[in-house]
């Protein structure tokens, strides 16, 4: 049982470059969510997923997409990336009776 | 407004002695409430959750934390602090009516000195 995993674990990115940050998770939970930590602001809520092919927003979800085809993945998306995007990014899941969320490793990523 | 608030940002302590972390939330409604443990460069564990049981609520590593509605408050403790428990630990609410949305405090960072 691996649980939650990241890829990658570190990112560089220039300004206006894209890219796809991977979680999968092998317990089967219904609820997966991406959250981005920065420093004395805790952990935000990006976007979350109740099931496969169903997405909502959450606080901060402006700059990202995602989507869910499977219920073990729930990449994230970067269309454009921004210095203001700079963080660590979680991601985590959980089975829908329980609010115990199961989180990855982290990626961390730097936009210059 | 609902929200969840972390009194202190940094807690130091010595080895041995006891450890108070405390966690305030602002609600008209009983919430669910958790504590996870960030250890450095690693993600989220959770150490204990409240979700309308007992009062006082038992967690991982020595860790245990107390429900008071009248206080609104869920402060951690641990009675003797072990240099393994350097991290920093997230007070988490799930208020009532808000679905799968969780709200995190900032976090304290908690430091063990010998």
């Amino acid at each position: 049982n691996a649980g939650v995993t990241q890829t990658p674990k570190f990112q560089v990115l220039k300004t206006g470059q894209s890219m796809t940050l991977q979680c999968a998770q092998d317990m089967n939970h219904e609820y997966m969510s991406w959250y981005r930590q920065d420093p004395g602001m805790g952990l935000r809520l990006i976007h979350y997923s109740v099931g496969a092919g169903i997405t909502d927003q959450g606080e901060v979800p402006n700059g990202y997409n995602v989507s869910r085809s499977t219920t073990e993945d729930f990449p994230l998306r970067l269309l454009s990336a921004a210095p203001s995007q700079t963080s660590v990014y979680f991601c985590a899941s959980r089975r829908k009776e329980t609010y115990e969320q199961y989180f990855g490793p982290g990626t961390r990523l730097t936009v210059t | 407004a609902q929200s969840v608030t972390q009194l202190d940002s940094h807690v130091s302590v010595s080895e041995g002695t006891p450890v108070l972390l405390r966690c305030n939330y602002s609600s008209s409604y009983s919430p669910s409430l958790f504590w996870y443990v960030q250890h450095p460069n690693k993600g989220l564990q959770l150490l204990l959750k409240y979700t309308s049981a007992a009062t006082l609520v038992k967690g991982i590593n020595g860790f245990e934390a107390e429900f008071k509605k009248s206080e609104t408050s869920f402060h951690l403790t641990k009675p003797s602090a072990h240099m393994s428990d350097a991290a920093e630990y997230f007070c988490v609410v799930r208020f009532t009516g808000t679905a799968s949305k969780l709200t995190f405090g900032t976090g304290t960072r908690l430091q063990v000195t010998l």
